[in-house]
């Protein structure tokens, strides 16, 4: 099954400042790349995603690069500030997966620093 | 327009007795997943349901777990005779009618958890 591996597993950086997540994948039949964010307590939140028909994609100060002959795509966010303070999830899903099954990485926790 | 509805948001169990945790999906929303979440950890596929159907239970435990989610009412996940080490938040997740075939739509909507402790 898919295997996703997710760098670094905490993260701190000083607001104003760009943050980078980084996940690999197994399977090279995924096709779709969710990142999740989860604040303390509470329900993961879709962020951003991408398909592995598409390299890049941006949505304001957050995007996110997709490498599919390396198998891994990562998480940008530029101009960092102390709200983005959250535990990050890449995951991945390949369409062989029954339903939108997604497997996901360990989790960044990312710490804006005021 | 309600999201996932999971219940209880909290639970506490003592070792050996049994927890038992609710989920309603999304309206419209036919697919639900469980997930859980080991302090500090990230989140592990545990079961995939349609209704009165596990499509892919490869991630349950094979003993104590137990998830179903009937024709009428919420989705449920059990677990009998709880151990220390099933504390954790469960969630569940769900997602409209997927096609097989038809790329995965994608996005799953959580819930807000139920975080089960055992004393």
């Amino acid at each position: 099954g898919e295997n996703v591996e997710q760098h670094p597993s905490t993260l701190s950086v000083q607001e104003g400042d760009s943050a980078v997540i980084k996940c690999t994948y197994s399977d090279s039949a995924s096709n779709y790349f969710p990142w999740y964010k989860q604040e303390l307590g509470k329900r993961p939140q879709l962020i951003i995603d991408i398909r592995s028909n598409v390299g890049e994609k941006k949505d304001q100060r957050i995007a996110v690069t997709l490498n599919k002959t390396a198998k891994h795509f990562s998480l940008h966010i530029t101009e960092t500030q102390p709200e983005d303070s959250a535990v990050y999830f890449c995951a991945a899903s390949s369409p062989y997966n029954a339903g939108n099954m997604l497997t996901f990485g360990g989790g960044t926790r990312l710490m804006v620093k005021p | 327009n309600a999201g996932v509805m999971q219940n209880p948001r909290h639970l506490v169990r003592r070792r050996g007795q049994e927890a038992r945790l609710r989920c309603s999906p999304m309206k419209g929303h036919s697919h639900v997943y469980w997930y859980r979440q080991l302090p500090e950890e990230g989140l592990k596929f545990m079961v995939y349901l349609q209704k009165e159907n596990i499509i892919d239970e490869s991630g349950m435990p094979k003993e104590r777990f137990s998830a179903e989610f009937p024709k009428e009412g919420p989705s449920i996940l059990r677990i009998q005779q709880v151990v220390r080490g099933d504390s954790a938040a469960y969630f569940c997740a769900s997602s409209p009618t997927w096609l097989k075939g038809v790329s995965n739509t994608g996005e799953l909507f959580f819930g807000e958890g139920s975080r089960l402790t055992v004393l």
